[in-house]
């Protein structure tokens, strides 16, 4: 069965730049997340989607983060413009139905802001 | 905001020694959950114990949970050199939707 898939896996801005993170979750799962993790800490979710519907999105930036998940399958989590502090891990996760089952995540996005 | 703290923050052994990570929490929950990360990648789920379960086995793992301390352990048996990684627990506080996760105990078995 094929993993959580994320791109770029690396990826260096200037602040003010924009810039857009791809996920493509475990095949039949109906939920994606994405969490932002700065070093040292640990995961913290940005937003859940249950199908393409939005399940969480409390901890979004919603001025400059925004993500969508067309047809209830891929997902892009877009930053515009970022700031020095946006820069982290950016995990994106699956799972069969709900947030408290198992969890499946992709190698992350790593961003740096300069 | 935090659900889950774990201690020790950092821990250091030798290959062949047991390592013991705890995770304390706030709420009531009906799981929690324990993840690895290895440097660099992403997290990969290890074991989840359910609240009316009081211990769990998997592999060279152990993990407890006490709901009326609000606490759970994770042993790892006979630790080798790959254990090396952070591990961090995770709840879904009583009532919520999303999983909270601690800032994670960091484990080094030296060889």
């Amino acid at each position: 069965e094929a993993g959580v898939a994320q791109s770029p896996r690396y990826k260096i801005i200037e602040k003010r730049q924009s810039v857009a993170f791809w996920c493509n979750p475990i095949s039949g799962h109906a939920t994606l997340y994405w969490y932002q993790q700065i070093l040292g800490q640990g995961p913290k979710l940005l937003i859940q989607f249950q199908n393409n519907g939005v399940v969480d999105d409390s901890q979004l930036p919603k001025d400059r983060f925004s993500a969508e998940r067309l047809k209830g399958v891929d997902s892009t989590l877009k930053i515009q413009p970022a700031k020095l502090e946006d820069s982290a891990v950016y995990l994106c996760a699956s799972s069969a139905q709900g947030a408290s089952e198992t969890q499946y995540f992709g190698p992350g996005t790593r961003l740096l802001v300069l | 905001s935090q659900q889950g703290e774990e201690d020790p923050q950092a821990l250091s052994i030798q290959e062949g020694e047991n390592a013991t990570m705890n995770c304390s929490y706030k709420t009531s929950i009906n799981n929690l959950q324990w993840y690895r990360q290895n440097s660099g990648r992403g997290l990969v789920h290890l074991i989840l114990i359910r609240s009316n379960e009081r211990e769990k086995h998997s592999g060279r793992l152990r993990v407890t949970l006490d709901t009326s301390k609000k606490s759970s352990s994770l042993l790892i048996t006979a630790s080798r050199a790959a254990d090396t990684a952070s591990y961090f627990c995770a709840t879904v506080p009583g009532g919520g939707n999303k999983l909270v996760f601690g800032a994670g105990t960091i484990l080094r078995v030296k060889s």
